[in-house]
């Protein structure tokens, strides 16, 4: 069974550019996560998507950060424009069902995003 | 709101135990899940453990659960240079898939 795939790997950008992350979950999982990691603490939930709407952005920084998962399946995260604060490991998840019984989240390897 | 605290590092010897402790706010969850991280790579899930249960056993592993004071152990059994990573434990409320993390801890195996 093919993980969590994520694109680019790492990202390098200065600060008020803009920037996309791609990711696409196991095939058949209906919720998808993204999560900000910020060096030395644990992942913070960012959003969630059940199939293409949006569960939980409460977390989410609206007035830069976008995310969308129109057909279901591959999301993208957006930042514009992006800030130093920024920098940080994006991570995306993915399970099977919102609600599982063990509600196990797969993880993709991240996206390093470092602003300059 | 929840709030995960770990200790930041630990440095065993191979073939050592290594134990790894975090503490927790939020007494309605109701599971409570070890992750690993290793360097370059995303969470990769260890084990959890349901808020009825006050143990559970899988292979090396051994989680402990004290409701009472909100406490959760990894006990890593002949820790190998392998488990050499970040570990992570995360509780889920009753409502919802939302997952806090605590800071990680640093497991460091000294050959």
């Amino acid at each position: 069974e093919a993980g969590v795939a994520q694109s680019p790997r790492y990202k390098i950008i200065e600060k008020r550019q803009s920037v996309a992350f791609w990711c696409n979950p196991i095939s058949g999982h209906a919720t998808l996560y993204w999560y900000q990691q910020i060096l030395g603490q644990g992942p913070k939930l960012l959003i969630q998507f059940q199939n293409n709407g949006v569960v939980d952005d409460s977390q989410l920084p609206k007035d830069r950060f976008s995310a969308e998962r129109l057909k279901g399946v591959d999301s993208t995260l957006k930042i514009q424009p992006a800030k130093l604060e920024d920098s940080a490991v994006y991570l995306c998840a993915s399970s099977l069902v919102a609600q599982a019984v063990r509600g196990e989240q797969y993880f993709g390897p991240g996206t390093r995003l470092t602003v300059t | 709101g929840e709030d995960v605290e770990q200790s930041l590092f630990l440095s065993v010897r191979e073939g050592d135990s290594s134990v790894i402790n975090c503490t927790y706010t939020d007494s309605s969850s109701t599971y409570l899940y070890w992750y690993k991280q290793e360097p370059g790579a995303g969470l990769q899930l260890l084990t959890y453990i349901f808020s009825n249960m006050d143990m559970k056993q899988d292979q090396r592993l051994t989680v402990l659960l004290n409701k009472k004071d909100k406490h959760l152990s990894l006990r890593i059994a002949d820790t190998q240079t392998g488990d050499s990573a970040i570990y992570f434990c995360a509780e889920r409320p009753n409502a919802g898939n939302m997952l806090t993390f605590g800071g990680g801890t640093r497991l460091m195996v000294k050959p």
